[in-house]
């Protein structure tokens, strides 16, 4: 079955790190891009960050430019993101998503990690 | 980067009724426009992509439309499964925004 599958969340203080994974299965991974998507709580959906299937294009939202780095291991079909500097406003469910192109719509989900920072 | 605007923000319908969301862009995005349907505790799905085709598995009820910086998704004949919250999303260019999503409720 197709899926991905989120990890890493978790509580962490203002100003700390943290380390989100999203493992792919069942489908050729280094041929898709991917997305990171969050949704505060009680809040609409919100575009992160996205990479292409080689890993040689990134883009970010200006939210998270310059704290968060998206990248992917294609031989370990996993996708990353690193999160440093984190704001209260960074509190939110994170989602990957896969796109059959760079500029395509996010076919699969993974089932989202709860990111909260707060002291 | 470009914004998206839907409406409205929530909808009241009941179950066989035809319903039409609106999304607009502020600026041209030619066909590159998705729909999404989210519920509660739930990743989001997609149901529309490319502005009018229809994801693999998606029932015939859903149906989008537009182009450049219109579009609307309808749905006809409401079923049980269909109160959800839909977004729309613009991947013409980055940040590929979301609109703010349209609650629909039953009546």
């Amino acid at each position: 079955e197709v899926q991905l599958l989120e990890s890493g969340g978790g509580l962490v203080q203002p100003g700390g790190s943290l380390r989100l994974s999203c493992a792919a299965s069942a489908f050729t991974f280094s041929s898709y891009a991917m997305s990171w998507v969050r949704q505060a709580p009680g809040k609409g959906l919100e575009w992160v960050s996205g990479i292409s299937g080689r890993g040689g294009s990134t883009d970010y939202a200006d939210s998270v430019k310059g704290r968060f780095t998206i990248s992917r291991d294609n031989s370990k079909n996993t996708l990353f993101l690193q999160m440093s500097s984190l704001r209260a406003e960074d509190t939110a469910v994170y989602y990957c998503a896969s796109s059959p192109y760079y500029r395509g719509p996010s076919l699969i989900w993974g089932q989202g990690t709860m990111v909260t920072v707060s002291s | 980067d470009i914004q998206m605007t839907q409406s409205p923000s929530s909808l009241s319908a009941s179950v066989g009724d035809r319903v039409t969301i609106t999304c607009r862009a502020s600026q041209n995005i030619t066909s590159y426009l998705n729909w999404y349907q989210q519920t509660p505790g739930k990743a989001p799905k997609l149901v529309i992509y490319g502005a009018s085709s229809m994801q693999s598995g998606v029932p015939s009820r859903f149906r989008g439309s537009g182009s450049g910086t219109d579009f609307t998704l309808t749905i006809s004949s409401l079923q049980p499964e269909d109160f959800a919250t839909y977004y729309c999303q613009q991947s013409y260019s980055t940040p590929y925004t979301f609109g703010q999503g349209t609650k629909l409720e039953i009546k």
